[in-house]
């Protein structure tokens, strides 16, 4: 059975640096075709994509966050680590967490989601 | 980056209309477009994968199509539990990206 959990603070202040960890199980990021990706959602906006980590540890990242940004894993822990830094409230939103996996014909998709953890950026 | 456009963006049907929902992406994506449904509160959850891909455990009256740059997801009749909304996704190429949504609510 395929989980995801994200954990991190529900509140921080501007210009802060989060830290988000997606704690997994069911799966390893050790094989080959596995990822996971963040995703965010600001409250009552869309879906935005974060960044990857690969199971051969390529790394992917937002264009006009990429500089904000740095993802990680731990393959003995089954935990990836986000983080984000100078927050600002325009940063405040659901973090979600996602498995991600080639299908039969080499599409990428999320097929397993976190709850989900709402961070507020407020001073 | 790959920009997705999503119409409508808001829909209002009623149990057991048929609904049709399309993506367009701003460059050719070949078949590589996924389909989620969120419900308020809740993560999305996958419905559709190289854009005509069933997921499993998915009910047999959503259908996806298209190629290229034109995508379209169907609810055949729509059910009490469908009314939610709907995102498209290209994982063609990254940084991959969502379309801005389509909310289903009902008449």
């Amino acid at each position: 059975q395929v989980t995801l959990r994200e954990s991190g603070p529900p509140l921080v202040k501007p210009t802060q640096t989060l830290t988000l960890t997606c704690t997994f199980s069911g799966f390893s990021l050790n094989t080959r075709g596995m990822c996971v990706s963040w995703i965010r959602q600001p409250p009552g906006k869309a879906l935005e994509w974060l960044a990857r980590v690969d199971w051969d540890d390529d790394k992917y990242y937002n264009t006009s966050l990429k500089t904000r940004l740095t993802i990680s894993k731990d393959t003995s822990k089954h935990q990836v680590v986000l983080t984000m830094t100078n927050m600002d409230p325009v940063d405040t939103a659901t973090y979600y967490c996602a498995r991600e996996k080639g299908d039969d014909v080499g599409v990428y998709h999320f097929d397993y989601w976190g709850q989900g953890t709402l961070v507020t950026v407020s001073s | 980056d790959i920009q997705m456009t999503q119409s409508p963006s808001s829909l209002s049907a009623s149990v057991g209309d048929r609904v049709t929902i399309t993506c367009r992406a701003s460059q050719s994506i070949s078949t590589s477009l996924n389909w989620y449904q969120q419900k308020p509160g809740k993560a999305p959850n996958l419905l559709i994968h190289a854009a005509s891909s069933l997921q499993g455990g998915v009910p047999s009256r959503f259908s996806g199509s298209g190629s290229g740059t034109d995508f379209t997801l169907t609810i055949s009749s729509l059910q009490p539990e469908d009314f939610a909304t709907f995102y498209c996704q290209q994982s063609y190429i990254t940084p991959f990206t969502f379309g801005p949504g389509t909310k289903v609510d009902i008449k």
